[in-house]
């Protein structure tokens, strides 16, 4: 079935350093595909979104673009913060477009 | 904005006990979905429901059910609690469309069964 690989965290960074978290996908036809953010105490916020292979979804200083041809969706920013730290979470619809599939979660910690 | 509220933040119930999460969005959204979220797991989908007393099976059923009377309100009921069911419960809602419309989640409801 559909599902999404993300890396292991934790992902431990100083502030001002480049940022890459993983995600790959397994998938039958062409989902979207989802970045989603959980700060501490608080449910998922989306932070980025693509529909369709070469999009490119960006928001807060953060891109990932839909690479069809390698399945991956991997999410960077150039410079973090430490309001950055949070827990980031890949995300696909599943086949029928009627639910999200979520990846394990990566978590970021980032210090000043 | 888009608001998703969940009853309770906080819940403590025991072993054998009915337990009702309460959900309620204020965007007319027609679909709604419940989560609960694990350590090392992730998320994983429960039940969702796209319309009025209308419901489907996630990947995690058993043990739960759903109730949705009104538009904006989806519960989710724990039948008989039982330790293994203590976890974070998220309640997401969207409109409808191809998959391709973001889900909007609430708070969490932290759920611990003694």
């Amino acid at each position: 079935g559909d599902s999404v690989t993300q890396m292991e965290g934790p992902v431990t960074l100083s502030e001002e350093a480049f940022l890459t978290i993983n995600c790959t996908y397994t998938a039958t036809g062409y989902p979207s595909l989802f970045w989603y953010v959980q700060y501490p105490g608080e449910g998922l916020q989306l932070l980025l979104k693509a529909t369709k292979a070469d999009d490119k979804g960006s928001n807060k200083g953060f891109e990932a673009t839909y690479r069809k041809e390698t399945t991956s969706f991997h999410l960077e920013k150039g410079s973090v913060q430490v309001s950055d730290s949070a827990v980031y979470f890949c995300a696909l619809t599943n086949q029928a477009g009627t639910a999200l599939i979520f990846g394990k979660g990566t978590t970021l910690s980032v210090s000043s | 904005d888009v608001k998703v509220t969940q009853s309770s933040r906080y819940l403590v119930k025991r072993t054998g006990e009915k337990v009702f999460l309460e959900c309620v969005q204020d965007m007319d959204h027609e679909n709604m979905f419940w989560y609960r979220q694990d350590p090392g797991l992730g998320l994983r989908l429960i039940y969702f429901s796209y319309d009025v007393k209308m419901k489907e099976k996630g990947d995690i059923p058993e043990g739960y059910s759903v109730s949705r009377e009104k538009k904006e309100r989806f519960s989710l009921i724990l039948e008989s609690a039982s330790t293994n069911q203590t976890s974070m419960y998220l309640c997401a809602s969207s409109s409808p469309g191809q998959g391709n419309q973001p889900q909007h989640f609430g708070d969490g409801t932290r759920l611990s069964i003694l």
